[in-house]
């Protein structure tokens, strides 16, 4: 099961910044947060991840609260190409340490002329 | 950037058929894969961790024999549907790691497999 909780849809004015939260209150303290989108029929694209700093890099900011129990992915100015499904993972610790990456059903972005 | 290459990208066969999608890693060593399986207007459903060298672990439900994968070398894993049927029509997509952790997942484009 995801350990992950999104709105399952937001609406942002091109331009203008996007902000995406989500909720991982059972995140454990050595578990990472992760950010992925999906285009459509498209392989989920990385966008940016964090342990307990704020992240920033070329495609977004990511904020994590200072309790690690959610976050919020800033895309500061939204283009129609950043229609998408934003996916918020955490990291999963295996057995054997695999790390894989559990999706759950992910925010779908529209962003509006 | 690391990059992962899918192939083929899309795929229609016949029932009854078995199919086998490639996962490559181009410009690193993958010692972890992630198969993936996606459904129209559903999220990404984990199927199996493969390690190089060693037996694909299945996620629960995820009939191993039906889904044969093969990590036989640190850049290659492969994913073959056995005696496809059309249920198993999907968009199926890998992933790859260096290691896993603080390191992001690279994926593939994904393959779209259509059963007749």
């Amino acid at each position: 099961d995801a350990k992950t909780t999104q709105p399952p849809s937001m609406d942002c004015a091109e331009g203008r910044a996007a902000n995406l939260p989500c909720n991982h209150s059972t995140i454990s303290g050595n578990e990472y947060v992760y950010w992925y989108r999906q285009i459509h029929s498209q392989g989920p694209q990385y966008i940016i991840h964090g342990l307990k700093n704020n992240e920033t890099n070329e495609m977004a900011s990511l904020i994590i609260t200072e309790d690690r129990k959610s976050s919020t992915l800033i895309l500061p100015h939204a283009t129609l190409r950043d229609t998408a499904v934003y996916y918020c993972i955490v990291r999963v610790e295996g057995s054997s340490n695999t790390g894989k990456l559990i999706f759950g059903q992910g925010t779908t972005l529209q962003v509006k002329p | 950037g690391a990059v992962v290459s899918q192939h083929p990208s899309r795929v229609i066969c016949k029932s009854g058929t078995s199919v086998k999608i490639e996962c490559r890693s181009l410009d690193f060593q993958a010692t972890t894969m992630f198969w993936y399986r996606q459904f129209p207007k559903q999220s990404l459903m984990l199927m199996a961790t493969s390690n190089e060298g060693s037996k694909a672990t299945y996620e629960q439900g995820v009939e191993k024999d039906k889904f044969l994968i093969n990590h036989a070398s640190l850049t290659l894993s492969t994913l073959t549907v056995t005696s496809a049927h059309p249920e198993d029509s999907s968009f199926y997509i890998c992933s790859a790691s260096r290691k896993w952790r603080g390191e992001k997942l690279f994926f593939g484009s994904g393959t779209q497999l259509s059963v007749l």
